[in-house]
């Protein structure tokens, strides 16, 4: 079956950039996601990718897709105490509910 | 204006007991779908319905039955509950199966004594 990786833990100082990894199995993945959740809360979507493009940027966030090695990052540039939170990596092939990495829980230190 | 919303938020019940989850949403999407998030974050599919019809029931217990009433409304019963239901269990919903981004409700943390 399909299965996203991404590492557990990440720890940066606030102003560096971050970079999330996750990588997927499905060759047939036609969106990719990125959700956070902080502490107490629900799921936020904060960014998709299609699986034609191989970057997106949105404000202080990049998404890089490479498809032959089937990997996807985020990058927070100019990350924030408030960015602290669990971040999800997860795909779908189309006509699938998502399926999910086991998330990375990003520290941020001041 | 919640878009994906689900009730109650903290529910805390003893073992055997039976106990619903609520979910709605205001979106005129067409997919809903239950997720169960345990103790280490790990987030996993548990059903998926599409226009009120079962389309996903992974490998989850009898004791777990959702039911649509219409396609804004995707509640979850759980009967005879167990201490190895206690999680965090969140709705969702997307226009069309996966191929849009889903929207999350905040999620409904189940405790069981």
């Amino acid at each position: 079956g399909e299965d996203v990786e991404q590492s557990l833990f990440l720890s940066v100082r606030e102003g560096d950039s971050s970079v999330i990894n996750c990588t997927y199995t499905d060759s047939s993945s036609t969106y990719l996601y990125w959700y956070k959740q902080e502490p107490g809360a629900g799921l936020q979507l904060l960014t998709y990718i299609f699986s034609n493009m191989d970057m997106k940027q949105d404000q202080r966030l990049t998404v890089l897709l490479n498809k032959k090695d089937k990997h996807l990052s985020l990058r927070i540039a100019d990350t924030q105490t408030g960015d602290s939170a669990i971040y999800f990596c997860a795909e779908s092939a189309g006509n699938t509910p998502l399926v999910f990495g086991k998330g990375t829980r990003l520290s941020v230190i001041a | 204006d919640t878009a994906v919303s689900q009730t109650p938020k903290y529910l805390v019940t003893q073992m055997g007991n039976d106990k619903s989850i609520k979910c709605e949403q205001n979106l005129g999407h067409d997919t809903m779908y239950w997720y169960k998030q345990d103790s280490k974050k790990f987030l996993k599919i548990m059903f998926s319905y599409n226009n009120k019809e079962l389309i996903i029931n992974e490998t989850v217990p009898n004791r777990f039955s959702p039911k649509s009433p219409d396609k804004a409304h995707l509640n979850l019963h759980i009967n005879s509950l167990e201490l190895g239901d206690s999680a965090v269990y969140f709705c969702a919903s997307s226009q069309r199966a996966g191929e849009s981004e889903a929207f999350f409700g905040q999620g409904t943390r189940l405790t069981v004594v």
